[in-house]
């Protein structure tokens, strides 16, 4: 069955980075784009941008672009998403999720990973 | 680029109808799928691409789209319906994703 599996939580100083990471399996790693969404405490879900696994284009949208990087490992079947220059409204839980096509559903999710900015 | 607008907050009695827009310009030309949140965990879909519904979702579950709203009903709503939905489509402009707000059920 397909699975994302994500790494842990994280805590960081204003300022630092943090990369998350997300491990796929259960299906061809390089079949199918991975995205990454936010939902900050109480409020809604965000999308930031998408991977494709095959040959590592990426796409950001415009208020994370200079601050973000996705990239891959196609031998760990891993995605991660490296988020710069945190601020306290990066707090977050962060998403990875798969799609099946442009017009699909995000059928597929991590379980999500927690990142606290704070000094 | 593009908006999708949801109503906050929406609460109803058990075995009642609710009734969760979606509003956005011209959304009945595009692919709507809608996530079910509840709380601490990663959304689920339960409708996409307008009005199917994946294996396991009841059929209580339903969609639709047309014009300048994309819908979802439950009918017969449980207690266990309680959580935030958010519609979403692919924004074929600037291809990206995007969410609504989302809204709360609250079962009352």
């Amino acid at each position: 069955q397909v699975r994302l599996v994500q790494s842990g939580a994280e805590v960081k100083k204003p300022g630092a980075s943090v990369k998350v990471s997300c491990k796929a399996s259960g299906y061809t790693f390089i079949d199918s784009y991975i995205h990454w969404v936010r939902q900050a405490p109480g409020q809604g879900l965000e999308w930031m941008g998408v991977i494709n696994p095959s040959g590592g284009s990426t796409r950001y949208i415009k208020k994370f672009q200079g601050r973000i990087s996705m990239t891959r490992d196609t031998s760990a079947n891993t995605v991660y998403v490296d988020l710069n220059s945190l601020r306290p409204e990066d707090t977050a839980v962060y998403y990875c999720a798969r799609d099946d096509g442009s017009s699909s559903p995000l059928e597929y999710w991590g379980q999500g990973t927690l990142v606290t900015v704070s000094s | 680029s593009y908006v999708l607008t949801q109503p906050p907050s929406l609460s109803v009695a058990p075995g009642e109808t609710a009734t969760i827009t979606c509003g956005g310009n011209n959304i009945g030309d595009e692919a709507v799928h809608w996530y079910q949140q509840r709380p601490g965990q990663a959304p689920v879909v339960v409708v996409y691409l307008d009005s199917a519904r994946p294996s396991g979702i009841p059929e209580r579950f339903s969609g639709s789209n047309s014009g300048n709203t994309a819908t979802l009903t439950i009918s017969r709503v449980e207690a266990g319906d309680e959580a935030d939905y958010y519609c979403q489509v692919w924004d074929t402009n600037s291809d990206h994703r995007v969410f609504g707000g989302g809204t709360k059920l609250t079962v009352l």
